[in-house]
């Protein structure tokens, strides 16, 4: 099965700042790409899907970027709400396997 | 509105079976597959499997198969998972999940369902 790494597994930075998080995959996926946003306590929301495309409602400051083996989330401008925890999940085919995911706060 | 309502929580002893359910609307049930993902506590998301609710036809994870059954009843638009031979470390909470994308060949997961705790204790 392909195993999908994150990195970092967490960081902390300041509002306003730009943040990018890594994904890894062990052999390539295309652009078979979904990142999801976990608040504490809440149900996971999809934010990007097809490596880059944008969920419908998800703020235009995050956006994905990647293909094959290697995908990037990026928070333009970090914001208190940003708060939570972020993963990846390979789609191409079955294991629909996720990242361990990394955890995003505010300095 | 796409909801997925999910049943209650659930306390078992080592051993015992689980049965959630997730009850869909708003979509057409049969025209997508039903994924099922769980999350132990303080943990990340584990993809269990999915079932194709037209079909029935299953497909799971390596480590789920030999314990894990997914099932769907058509009639009443809700899938089912029951995992048996419970361990203390399947404690997790519990989430089905479906694609509704209308994009060819994205599965990603747009719509949740609230999760349903399940806690395994002697």
């Amino acid at each position: 099965d392909i195993q999908m790494t994150q990195s970092p597994s967490s960081l902390s930075a300041s509002v306003g700042d730009r943040v990018t998080i890594t994904c890894r995959a062990s052999q390539g996926i295309s652009n078979y790409l979904a990142w999801y946003q976990q608040r504490p306590g809440k149900v996971p929301e999809l934010l990007i899907y097809a490596a880059s495309t944008l969920q419908s409602g998800v703020p235009s400051r995050f956006s994905g970027s990647g293909s094959g083996t290697e995908f990037t989330l990026t928070i333009s401008s970090l914001q208190p709400e940003d708060v939570a925890t972020y993963y990846c999940q390979k789609y191409n085919s079955v294991p629909f396997t996720f990242g361990p995911g990394t955890k995003v706060d505010i300095k | 509105q796409v909801q997925l309502v999910q049943s209650g929580a659930e306390v078992k002893k080592p051993g015992a079976s689980v049965k959630v359910s997730c009850k869909t609307s708003g979509y057409t049930f049969t025209g997508f597959f039903l994924h099922w993902v769980r999350q132990a506590p303080g943990q990340g998301l584990e993809w269990m499997g999915r079932i194709d609710a037209y079909s029935g036809a299953t497909n799971c994870a390596q480590k789920f198969q030999d314990r894990v059954t997914m099932t769907r009843d058509t009639s009443v638009s809700t899938a089912y998972m029951e995992l048996n031979s419970l361990k203390s470390d399947d404690t997790a909470e519990y989430y089905c999940a479906v694609s509704l994308i209308p994009v060819t060949d994205v599965r990603a997961f747009d719509s949740w369902g609230q999760g349903t705790v399940v806690t395994v204790s002697s």
